[in-house]
């Protein structure tokens, strides 16, 4: 999994501010998954992206956070006005198909929100 | 999202004894079901999967039983070793992808003392 390269590996974000977590998969995958995880928590789906598109989005919260992947370039999560519950480690995978044989994961980004 | 039902939350086991970790399932549409093994600070990492046609599945000394009746599979690790200490999730999905990615279970610590 170390293909899929996440950044940063660590970021600290006081109340209010934007979080931007960067996502660039492995080469040759055009599929990006998205999954947060709270401490003792599995991990929980957020967002499914193809190169410009948004699959879906059904785990993402409504408010403050949004996601992209470009034509050129790393997938993207924002969080706005981040709050103390968005501390988590943010995990994306990424696969050529989006088939989950073929997926793996980076090695995370974990927001601490102070 | 669907549920999958992990047990136990932590399991200590000695050096070469057999820890067995188990999930169950309610979406009869998954049809692809894969350990994840997870240490400290790293991300998941694929271990082992399964898909419904078999009932079992080993890859060196780790093994997957799959019980479709009753929606349940579990994992055995033979000869366990310290090194295999790490956080261990199970997972499922639809048709090897799907618009919302894998469903994972809550995860299971799992210490090998020497």
């Amino acid at each position: 999994n170390a293909g899929v390269m996440q950044n940063p590996r660590h970021l600290v974000r006081r109340r209010g501010q934007e979080a931007r977590l960067r996502c660039s998969p492995m080469k040759g995958h055009s599929h990006v998954y998205w999954y947060r995880q709270l401490p003792e928590e599995g991990l929980k789906f957020m967002v499914y992206l193809q190169k410009e598109n948004i699959i879906d989005e059904s785990g993402m919260p409504k408010e403050r956070f949004s996601a992209e992947f470009p034509k050129e370039g790393p997938s993207i999560l924002r969080i706005q006005q981040v709050v103390r519950g968005d501390s988590a480690a943010y995990f994306c995978a990424s696969s050529p198909q989006g088939m989950w044989t073929e997926a793996f994961f980076g090695q995370g980004t974990r927001l601490t929100v102070v | 999202q669907q549920q999958v039902k992990q047990s136990p939350q932590s399991l200590i086991v000695q050096k070469g004894g057999i820890p067995i970790i188990n999930c169950a399932y309610e979406n009869t549409a998954f049809d692809y079901f894969p350990w994840y093994q997870q240490f400290p600070g790293k991300g998941p990492a694929l271990l082992i999967a399964i898909r419904p046609d078999v009932s079992e599945k080993k890859e060196g000394r780790f093994t997957i039983s799959f019980n479709k009746s009753a929606k349940q599979f579990s994992l055995h690790i033979m000869d366990s070793q310290p090194g295999d200490s790490a956080t261990y999730f199970c997972a499922a999905s639809n048709s090897g992808g799907g618009a919302d990615g894998l469903t994972f279970g809550k995860g299971t610590h799992l210490i090998i003392q020497p």
